[in-house]
């Protein structure tokens, strides 16, 4: 099964500042038949299911804002937030879909400073 | 609008059994793959289980590969997910949620990540 590992576990960031997430996969997710990463991103808010924001590892889902990117490449992947609103606290998770077990990282709870 | 509803949650004792259903609309069913992920109190998301557009492929976490089966009937645009001897670790929201589907001019491919979800159903597996 591929791991999916995330750090921090946990982030506080100031209004109007960066933040960002990584995720690292214990195997390459990345297909050299199509040159793409089969890594989703994920923002889940308190009492709501997960709302899909990046797929491709840098797609991002129609309707995101701008300010949410995905950037990386075979085990290494990142989430950035450009200017954190205060709507963008919420935990937020990666998601494996090269190979079954379709595997998620543990989560990265976003706050504001 | 795409929507999904879970329904068929409560509560069951060890060792029981209980059918998860999950009503789409707003898109055709039968050409998604579909998925079960399920979340544990105060914990991560567990993806549990896919099926693909016509049924004929399954898959399946370990931790649930032999007690749990996932099902569709395209006719009534439903998915389900079948849980024999139920534990206590099987106590979660379990989600619903529609898979990708991508077609290009000679073949369609699919693609298991979570572009619609459900509200989720919630299943307590305690005596």
């Amino acid at each position: 099964d591929i791991v999916m590992t995330q750090s921090p576990d946990s982030l506080t960031v100031s209004l109007g500042e960066r933040a960002t997430i990584s995720c690292k996969s214990s195997q390459s997710i990345s297909s050299s038949s199509n040159n793409k990463s089969y890594l989703a991103w994920y923002q889940q808010k308190p009492g709501q299911p997960p709302k899909l924001l990046i797929y491709w590892a840098s797609t991002r889902e129609s309707g995101v804002p701008d300010r949410f990117s995905g950037s990386g490449s075979g085990t290494d992947f990142t989430l950035t937030i450009s200017s954190l609103q205060a709507e963008d606290v919420a935990v937020y998770y990666c998601q494996q879909y090269y190979s079954t077990p379709y595997t998620f990282g543990q989560g990265t709870k976003l706050e504001i400073k | 609008e795409v929507q999904l509803l879970e329904s068929g949650g409560g509560l069951v004792q060890p060792g029981g059994s209980l059918r998860l259903s999950c009503a789409a609309s707003g898109f055709t069913f039968s050409i998604y793959a579909m998925s079960w992920v399920r979340q544990a109190p105060g914990k991560g998301l567990e993806w549990v289980s896919a099926i693909s557009g016509s049924g004929g492929s399954t898959y399946y976490a370990d931790s649930v590969k032999g007690r749990f089966t996932i099902s569709r009937d395209n006719s009534k645009n439903t998915l389900y997910l079948q849980m024999n001897s139920l534990r206590a670790e099987d106590t979660a929201v379990y989600y619903c949620s529609k898979n990708i589907r991508a077609c290009s001019s000679s073949s369609c491919y699919f693609y298991y990540y979570m572009d619609v979800w459900g509200k989720g159903t919630t299943v307590s597996v305690s005596s």
